[in-house]
């Protein structure tokens, strides 16, 4: 049975600094990994979304690697700002086309 | 308005009534999901839907049922509630493609007494 691991589950940092968040899965044999954003009282927003044959996807400020072999991904959030603060989830889609999340890593950035 | 809509969106009620979650979307998906979220745990699958005429049980299918009315309607039913059915639910939709992120509705928060 898949499981998804993120470390740390909560982080607060200072504003501008640059931070990295971390996913791990037991389970290699992936379609893809995505991460999420969630806000309070509201649903999960898709961030990025990088398929098993490739390394990493950018959006912005934000960038996530996959190391599909080690069963590692990141999540880097470059000039971090206080509305980045929210809960970060990381999901894979396993061979049966169904999703496995992480419990999150609850950010805050500081002003 | 929301794309993914779920209502209603906050619930109380009491051990061993029925329940019905509805979700309704207009992004024209084919694919529905229903997930429930508890601290500390994440999202886990209860049941989801590939089309009008398919339906699946996930992880924790247990002491629920879904219904897939049309396309763009997928209800889950509690049929007799119990306490540690307690949680926030979302629905979710997505394209055949695998590949393409699933988009969520704002959740259900569902408070059984």
């Amino acid at each position: 049975k898949q499981e998804v691991t993120q470390i740390p589950a909560a982080l607060s940092v200072p504003e501008g600094e640059n931070l990295v968040l971390n996913c791990s899965f037991t389970d290699s044999a992936i379609y893809n990994l995505q991460w999420f954003r969630q806000d309070p009282g509201k649903g999960l927003t898709s961030l990025l979304l990088i398929q098993s044959s490739q390394r990493e996807q950018t959006s912005g400020r934000l960038n996530a690697s996959l190391d599909k072999s080690s069963g590692r991904s990141t999540l880097y959030i470059a000039a971090s700002q206080p509305g980045d603060s929210a809960t970060y989830l990381c999901a894979v889609t396993g061979s049966a086309r169904q999703l496995t999340f992480g419990s999150g890593t609850q950010l805050t950035v500081l002003p | 308005d929301a794309d993914v809509t779920q209502t209603p969106r906050n619930r109380i009620t009491k051990t061993g009534k029925r329940i019905m979650l509805e979700c309704s979307q207009t992004k024209g998906h084919d694919r529905m999901y229903w997930y429930r979220q508890d601290p500390g745990l994440g999202l886990r699958l209860i049941y989801y839907s590939f089309d009008v005429k398919d339906i699946n049980k996930g992880e924790i299918s247990d002491g629920y049922s879904v219904s897939r009315q049309a396309q763009a309607k997928f209800s889950l039913s509690l049929e007799s509630a119990i306490p540690n059915q307690t949680a926030l639910y979302f629905c979710a939709t997505s394209v055949t493609d695998s590949n393409q992120p699933q988009h969520f509705g704002d959740g259900t928060r569902l408070s059984i007494l």
